[in-house]
């Protein structure tokens, strides 16, 4: 793909379920992004990280955590989820969260399906 | 909201065709860029326009920018069946802090047939 990696690809969780998600970046950026793509709706922004530090929360529920240990890895860690949180969970990064002129690069994406 | 909102909402042409897809958005902008998206795939950014060009190309690509109106249209020429995708404009602002979000829209799904 473009230096973005999701893994795991697809993911099928209950609702009880406790899961990673995980994404990392090869293009020395310093911004990562979580993102949620549901059917027939516009890409959501979930949550921001910019040299490691949490900029943006998009009163996201707290059963989605993310963390960033370093500014190459992301992680959204999920748990007591809702069949409505089924959805593609796309990763992204760029140079820095202030430059908006710069293009984003994505991941492949997570499929997950909370049954 | 600056939400970039395209148009049509699909697209079906024959290979050859040119195809061209419509964004609308509310509030100004720093720049506006465009991305495909292959079915259950991640974004692949194709162009950016700032906001003081008025067109742009790349390769097949012609983005045209029109300020006052706050539109924006892709044009893809000579198309491919390669080219099946979904195509998303996405704003980004010129309010200060808000500057590096991206705000997409909900994309136009094109079909190319051989």
């Amino acid at each position: 793909e473009t230096g973005v990696t999701q893994t795991p690809r697809h993911l099928v969780m209950g609702m009880t379920n406790k899961k990673s998600l995980k994404c990392e970046q090869h293009l020395g950026h310093n911004a990562m992004y979580w993102y949620k793509q549901s059917a027939k709706k516009p890409l959501e922004l979930m949550f921001v990280y910019n040299f490691k530090e949490q900029t943006e929360n998009n009163s996201v529920p707290s059963r989605f955590s993310p963390e960033c240990p370093n500014s190459s890895h992301l992680f959204l860690h999920l748990h007591t989820l809702q069949p409505e949180d089924s959805a593609l969970y796309l990763c992204a990064s760029s140079q820095t969260q202030r430059e908006s002129w710069r293009e984003q690069y994505f991941g492949p994406g997570t499929r997950l399906t909370v049954t | 909201s600056q939400q970039g909102e395209e148009d049509p909402q699909a697209l079906s042409i024959q290979e050859g065709e040119n195809a061209t897809m419509n964004c609308s958005y509310k509030t100004s902008i720093n720049n506006l860029q465009w991305y495909r998206q292959n079915s259950g795939r991640g974004l692949v950014h194709l162009i950016l326009i700032r906001s003081n060009e008025r067109e742009k190309h790349s390769g097949r690509l012609r983005v045209t920018l029109d300020t006052s109106k706050k539109s924006s249209s892709l044009l893809i020429t000579a198309s491919r069946a390669a080219d099946t995708a979904s195509y998303f404009c996405a704003t980004a602002g010129d309010s200060g802090g808000s500057n590096y979000k991206l705000t997409f829209g909900k994309g136009t799904l094109l079909t190319v047939n051989p």
